[in-house]
């Protein structure tokens, strides 16, 4: 059981950097999410992948966030010109079609200096 | 989705029972009861879900009210590994643009003491 993957788990840059992670979701997952948690709340939804369509995405994610899964498989999630309200832990979850259960990453940590 | 209400906080002694509650009143007849639990530095885990009847699985037991406005999650031991913020969520199971995205609020911190 590989479980779901991200990559890298921690990042610091400057403010106006650009940054990308990477997740991995369980293979046979064709289900994606991202979510973004701060310090003492719960995650928030940013956006949703079926197979490569993004099907949804939250107010939350400004003109600077993109999110690609060219393939249906890796998910990309970019921040270009980050500020310090970025800062944040990034979390990816992958699910079956047709069964409730999200798998969660164990996030990538995001700070912005 | 539907908004659920939880205590801040709760505490336990190890090896005891734990019954962590849930409110939501607003609660629709397709909606899903779900639980996740995020143990520090961690990204949430599932915990258990249902719809109407009672829940139970390796893990721990779901009580569900009658009238579906609330809930109960119940640790039959708590072990100090139990120690975790837990997530009681709502999704709707109708299907539409919902996607199954999870709504999290601030959840339960549980401390479990030795």
């Amino acid at each position: 059981d590989t479980g779901v993957s991200q990559d890298p788990r921690h990042k610091i840059t400057k403010r106006g950097q650009n940054v990308t992670f990477r997740c991995d979701p369980i293979s046979e997952h064709n289900r994606l999410y991202w979510y973004r948690q701060t310090l003492g709340q719960g995650p928030e939804f940013l956006t949703y992948f079926q197979n490569e369509a993004q099907l949804e995405k939250s107010r939350l994610l400004s003109d600077r966030f993109s999110a690609e899964r060219p393939k249906g498989s890796f998910s990309t999630l970019e921040i270009q010109r980050t500020e310090q309200g970025d800062s944040a832990m990034y979390l990816c979850a992958s699910r079956f079609m047709g069964r409730d259960r999200q798998f969660f990453g164990p996030g990538t940590r995001l700070t912005v200096l | 989705d539907a908004k659920t209400t939880q205590p801040n906080s709760m505490e336990s002694n190890e090896e005891e029972p734990v019954h962590l509650p849930c409110n939501h009143s607003t609660i629709s007849g397709t909606d899903y009861i779900h639980w996740y639990r995020q143990l520090p530095s961690q990204g949430p885990e599932y915990v258990i879900h249902g719809l109407t009847s009672n829940v139970n699985n390796r893990m721990a037991s779901l009580a569900i009210a009658e009238d579906r406005k609330s809930s109960t999650l119940i640790l039959h031991r708590a072990t100090l590994r139990d120690a975790a913020v837990y997530y009681c969520i709502l999704r709707d199971g109708a299907g539409g643009t919902s996607y199954g995205k999870l709504t999290f609020g601030q959840g339960t911190i549980l401390t479990v003491h030795p």
